[in-house]
């Protein structure tokens, strides 16, 4: 079966830009969460959504946002892009929270 | 909220060696993973193991939630174990969906 997928997998922006990150889940798999892997503060936890709501938030400012569609894929958006911002996002579906699988990922670059 | 340590930070093995990793946590969990990610960056899901022992291949774990650790096993390395081994947990409280994550073992399997 198809696993996630994550586009684009690298993107460089301008500081002050938007930015919006697409991710397909597993079929059949309803949960989605993101995550920012830095160098410095490792991986952490953005947001989940489960049946087009979300459900959990990380620590993280208003400027990121995300959204799932009925079929279950999932974009997050972040709005006013701050160099800090730089980092590998993943994406991971699951079913029932048991086992993940993550996408490959999207590098975004900011400068 | 829940800390989570992984030891040690680096690992250096000869191919053909063993080791164990060792994930502690700081308070009772109802989740918890290892992952491998690879240098392209891509998490891999090992194991699902909020209590017990599992073994797939050369890999094994064990988790003892009583006492909040877990260890990964790793025997007859090759050099494509090579990446970061990340542990991964979730609170008694949290919905489903948010990991919080170690800081990682880095592994390096030398020929």
């Amino acid at each position: 079966k198809a696993g996630v997928t994550q586009t684009p997998r690298y993107l460089i922006k301008t500081r002050g830009q938007q930015v919006t990150l697409s991710c397909s889940p597993i079929s059949g798999h309803r949960s989605v969460s993101w995550y920012q892997q830095t160098p410095g503060q490792g991986l952490q936890f953005l947001f989940e959504y489960f049946s087009e709501t979300q459900r959990n938030k990380g620590n993280f400012p208003g400027r990121f946002s995300g959204r799932q569609f009925s079929n279950s894929r999932s974009e997050m958006n972040v709005s006013t892009l701050e160099l800090g911002d730089s980092a590998l996002y993943l994406c991971a579906s699951s079913v029932g929270g048991r086992g993940y699988t993550f996408g490959s990922g999207t590098r975004l670059t900011v400068v | 909220g829940i800390q989570v340590e992984q030891s040690p930070p680096d690992l250096i093995l000869q191919e053909g060696a063993n080791s164990t990793l060792r994930c502690n946590f700081s308070d009772s969990v109802n989740n918890l993973q290892w992952f491998h990610q690879n240098p392209w960056g891509q998490l891999i899901n090992l194991f699902y193991i909020p209590s017990g022992t599992k073994q797939n291949g050369r890999l094994s774990a064990t988790t003892v939630a009583t006492e909040r650790y877990s260890l990964l096993y790793i025997s007859s390395s090759q050099t494509t174990d090579s990446g970061v081994y990340f542990c991964a947990v979730g609170g008694p409280s949290s919905n489903t969906g948010k990991l919080i994550f170690g800081q990682g073992t880095t592994l390096q399997v030398k020929p």
